[in-house]
């Protein structure tokens, strides 16, 4: 079983629509969730960091996580085609690690 | 306020030689950490320096080392490279997080290494 698994998709969603991506995790230690969007060819950009139960908005962006469920996600509403990259999520483990999936790529479709 | 940086943007190496990655924090940011992105995949941890000293590593072998300078930033060596280590190198950096609970980790632009 992989650490964080993420669905490659990709997923895709016309303009305007809300993007649901979702990212289970192993390790019960984790206390801090981020989520990063990555463009093709460029590093990843912090988009959302999440560290309690519930959910957390940030304009187009909400970040839900359930660590009962060892499981946390990324709303976007409001898609823009500018939204299509891939989204990568990661909780940090032991120490200041952060571990991550494989990625969701999005595609958002004028 | 000066983003994270990387140097040089890209590198072309050949199997057996050795190569050095250079990364500056964020402005106000003490530790570092580098990560390998194979092409792909999610990047993948390799190791972390705060006050000069390596404090985790990942599974990555000893032919990957470090350093990090009394001014925070750092430097990444890879020995005996190999054809497997084509990828793109992260350089992230943060406040410790054995002090500051809530930190964040921002990526530079990453250096793209291609071994022939």
């Amino acid at each position: 079983q992989k650490e964080v698994e993420q669905n490659s998709g990709p997923l895709s969603v016309p303009e305007g629509a809300i993007a649901s991506l979702n990212c289970t995790y192993s390790d019960r230690v984790s206390q801090s969730f981020f989520w990063y969007r990555q463009y093709s060819g460029k590093s990843p950009e912090l988009i959302m960091s999440i560290y309690s139960n519930g959910d957390k908005e940030d304009g187009r962006f909400t970040a839900q996580l359930n660590k009962a469920s060892q499981y946390v996600s990324l709303l976007i509403r409001d898609s823009q085609p500018s939204d299509s990259a891939t989204y990568l999520c990661a909780p940090r483990t032991a120490g200041n690690m952060l571990t991550f999936g494989g990625g969701t790529r999005l595609m958002v479709k004028p | 306020d000066a983003g994270v940086t990387q140097s040089p943007t890209h590198l072309i190496k050949t199997r057996g030689q050795q190569v050095t990655l250079r990364c500056s924090p964020k402005s106000g940011h003490d530790t570092v950490s580098w990560y390998q992105q194979a092409l792909g995949q999610g990047p993948q941890f390799i190791f972390q320096y705060y006050e000069e000293e390596e404090r985790q590593r990942g599974n990555f072998p000893d032919r990957f080392s470090g350093h990090q300078f009394p001014n925070y930033s750092s430097e990444l060596n890879v020995n005996a490279l190999l054809l497997g280590d084509s990828a793109l190198y992260l350089c992230a950096s943060s406040l410790f997080a054995g002090i500051h609970l809530y930190n964040e980790q921002f990526f530079g632009p990453g250096t793209r290494l291609t071994v022939l």
